[in-house]
């Protein structure tokens, strides 16, 4: 059985650049979640998605964006990147349903110079 | 406001011995997870606790539940240099977000 993949793995860019960061969650898996990880903040939550609508949000500024595809794969976007959006970003896939648990991906370690 | 508190934040064993991380959340919360995290790596599933005085045991890893305290043990009985790792508890509140707690770097020492 599948796991999550998330792609890709390791990305470099520029402040003001913008990023796509991509997740397929297990098959059958119908949300995708979004987590920010850093050593100062910890993790934290961005944005849900369920059956290609975002069902819950964290607090993050209108840079970070999301969406998810018929086939509940799911891409974020962060926009005009500032140094402080480096980190390890991490999407977890779940069925979606009450008490169903949670897989994470392996990550994408995000750096912006 | 939705609150995990994990403690302690580092802990240092020796092997052979006995430890317990806590964790305290801040409001009635639906389920109650244990995550291990290895330098550079993803988050991986170890324990869900759904209801009060849930037990689970993997290995040398046991993890409790008790809603009325609003509390979550992770117990590791004569630890290994193996189970050194950063491990986190998080807990849903009436959706599928996730609160973390900070998370407590455990370091086995032979």
């Amino acid at each position: 059985k599948a796991g999550v993949t998330q792609t890709p793995r390791y990305l470099i860019k520029t402040r003001g650049q913008q990023v796509t960061l991509s997740c397929s969650p297990i098959s059958g898996h119908r949300s995708v979640s979004w987590y920010q990880q850093t050593p100062g903040q910890g993790l934290q939550f961005l944005f849900e998605y369920f059956s290609e609508t975002q069902r819950n949000k964290g607090n993050f500024p209108g840079r970070f964006s999301g969406r998810q595809f018929s086939n509940s794969r799911s891409e974020m976007n962060v926009s005009t990147l500032e140094l402080g959006d480096s980190a390890l970003y991490l999407c977890a896939s779940s069925l979606g349903q009450y008490l169903s648990g949670y897989t994470f991906g392996s990550g994408t370690r995000l750096t912006v110079v | 406001e939705l609150k995990v508190e994990q403690n302690p934040l580092f802990l240092s064993m020796q092997e052979g011995k006995n430890y317990t991380i806590y964790c305290n959340y801040s409001t009635t919360s639906d389920r109650l997870y244990w995550y291990r995290q290895d330098p550079g790596k993803s988050l991986e599933s170890l324990f869900v606790l759904l209801s009060n005085g849930a037990v689970k045991q993997e290995g040398r890893l046991m993890a409790s539940l008790d809603t009325k305290a609003r509390l979550s043990t992770l117990h590791i009985t004569a630890a290994v240099h193996d189970l050194s790792a950063t491990y986190f508890c998080a807990a849903n509140f009436g959706n599928e977000k996730l609160t973390f707690g900070t998370g407590t770097r455990l370091t086995i020492i032979p």
